[in-house]
């Protein structure tokens, strides 16, 4: 079964530090995409970035960089030059097929990671 | 563009009692899905349509019905409301039942069973 784990719960820092935030996924398949998606305090889901389990490339967007490591199943997140509009709760999605259903999928959330910019 | 609508944003039950959230998006998107969202836990999938007429079962599914009458509207029932089922719940849909397709999501329901 597909697992997402985001092991920090909670991470404070002041405005100006760069963080990152730590995804660590399983999975039996070998065709797989993993999502960030952001949630600020008024609670939409906004979707930040899909990377497939075959383009380990990094990629970066403007102060936000993400680091897919297929070796250590990682998939980390950071935000350089924080700012308190970054303040919001990631989380970390795996998709697969449902083996059940074949095409459809199953978006796997992790719990989650609190992110408190300081000012 | 409205994209998923979800409504109400706030709803108090009774337990015991039934109610339907309301889900619609104007994307023409073949998939949509009922995902609730509990502290600590991230966002479990409870229903999913790949299609109209098509539903199926996720991870939570217990407790919810759903149908999928027209490619816009993903209704989720509430049988017989139980505290457990307080929660946040989002609805999102994607053009492609692909594993790759990104979701978009609605806003949200915060339901409250006492």
């Amino acid at each position: 079964a597909q697992k997402v784990t985001q092991a920090q719960t909670e991470i404070s820092v002041v405005e100006k530090e760069d963080v990152t935030l730590d995804c660590v996924y399983e999975t039996r398949d070998t065709t797989y995409y993993l999502f960030w998606y952001k949630q600020p305090p008024s609670g939409e889901l906004v979707f930040l970035i899909r990377r497939n389990s075959f383009d380990e490339q990094n990629e970066i967007s403007g102060r936000y960089s993400w680091n897919f490591q297929k070796s250590t199943s990682s998939f980390n997140f950071t935000i350089t030059a924080s700012q308190v509009v970054d303040s919001a709760v990631y989380f970390c999605a795996l998709s697969e097929a449902l083996i059940s259903s074949g095409s459809a999928r199953q978006l796997t959330f992790g719990s989650g990671t609190q992110l408190t910019v300081l000012p | 563009n409205a994209g998923v609508t979800q409504t109400p944003k706030f709803q108090v039950l009774k337990t015991g009692q039934s109610m339907t959230l309301q889900c619609a998006q104007d994307m023409n998107h073949e998939y949509m899905s009922w995902y609730r969202q509990d502290p600590g836990m991230g966002l479990r999938l409870i229903h999913y349509s790949v299609g109209a007429g098509i539903t199926d079962q996720g991870e939570v599914p217990n407790g919810y019905n759903v149908s999928r009458s027209t490619t816009e509207d993903f209704p989720l029932r509430l049988l017989s409301a139980a505290p457990s089922q307080t929660s946040v719940y989002f609805c999102a849909s994607s053009s492609s039942t692909g594993v790759g397709s990104p979701l978009h999501f609605g806003n949200g329901t915060r339901l409250t069973v006492t």
